[in-house]
């Protein structure tokens, strides 16, 4: 498809373990962008990347959050030891230069911590 | 601070009528992008509309169209002739520059939920 892709859709986890999030953009998308939505937050920043180069990391909540980005292209969000406070919906973006910068985003991971 | 606001919470409009969904915001930025995203029930967020902060004209997209009043900083959304698959949460957002690599992100306001009744 030529949208931004996201897997899981869901994901139940037990508090505790770890939690992977997939991203896959627009081709020839250059920045991917990861958001957090949940009730009680809005929509927040977490992570962007730009190419190959080092993302910048300063949205992410706590050092449980890491996030890769392989080739500049398919990005992995991982989540250690998932809290309650987690759940939420996990949304990935992507955009290009070519388009305005605008963020096209994907379907995205809804994340339950039990 | 870089931040959105949209105040209405809640805004009802009957079929094929206009419906005006506001937006203020706050940036010292010369250079900054204002988007407005539809999200319906199914959660997808859906690009609906951009302006740029030296574009001349409001922007227009089919029955979307962007009241820009850049000295009040307000990009208000216009949807005509309103349809029941309107019914979503609208964000609108900014684009801000930030720290010293030129990162960007998009700063979103709380939403309103439209509601499009027969």
């Amino acid at each position: 498809g030529a949208g931004v892709s996201q897997s899981p859709s869901n994901k139940v986890t037990e508090k505790g373990k770890d939690v992977e999030l997939r991203c896959d953009p627009i081709s020839g998308h250059t920045a991917l962008y990861w958001y957090r939505q949940s009730l009680g937050q809005g929509l927040e920043f977490l992570i962007y990347f730009q190419g190959n180069s080092a993302p910048d990391k300063s949205g992410l909540p706590s050092d449980r959050f890491s996030a890769e980005r392989t080739g500049g292209s398919v990005s992995t969000l991982t989540i250690q030891r998932t809290q309650q406070e987690d759940s939420a919906v996990y949304l990935c973006a992507s955009s290009s230069y070519r388009a305005a910068e605008t963020q096209y985003f994907g379907p995205g991971t809804r994340l339950l911590v039990l | 601070a870089q931040k959105i606001t949209q105040t209405q919470p809640g805004m009802f409009v009957q079929e094929k009528e206009a419906v005006t969904l506001d937006c203020t915001y706050d940036t010292s930025d010369p250079s900054y992008g204002l988007f407005w995203y539809k999200q319906p029930s199914s959660g997808e967020m859906i690009f609906l509309i951009y302006q740029g902060s030296y574009d001349q004209q409001n922007a227009t997209e089919g029955r979307y169209s962007l009241n820009f009043q850049k000295a009040r900083k307000s990009a208000n959304l216009v949807i005509s002739a309103s349809q029941l698959g309107d019914s979503a949460m609208y964000f609108c957002a900014m684009r801000v520059k930030f720290g010293q690599g030129g990162s960007e992100k998009l700063v979103f306001g709380k939403g309103t939920k439209l509601t499009v009744n027969p």
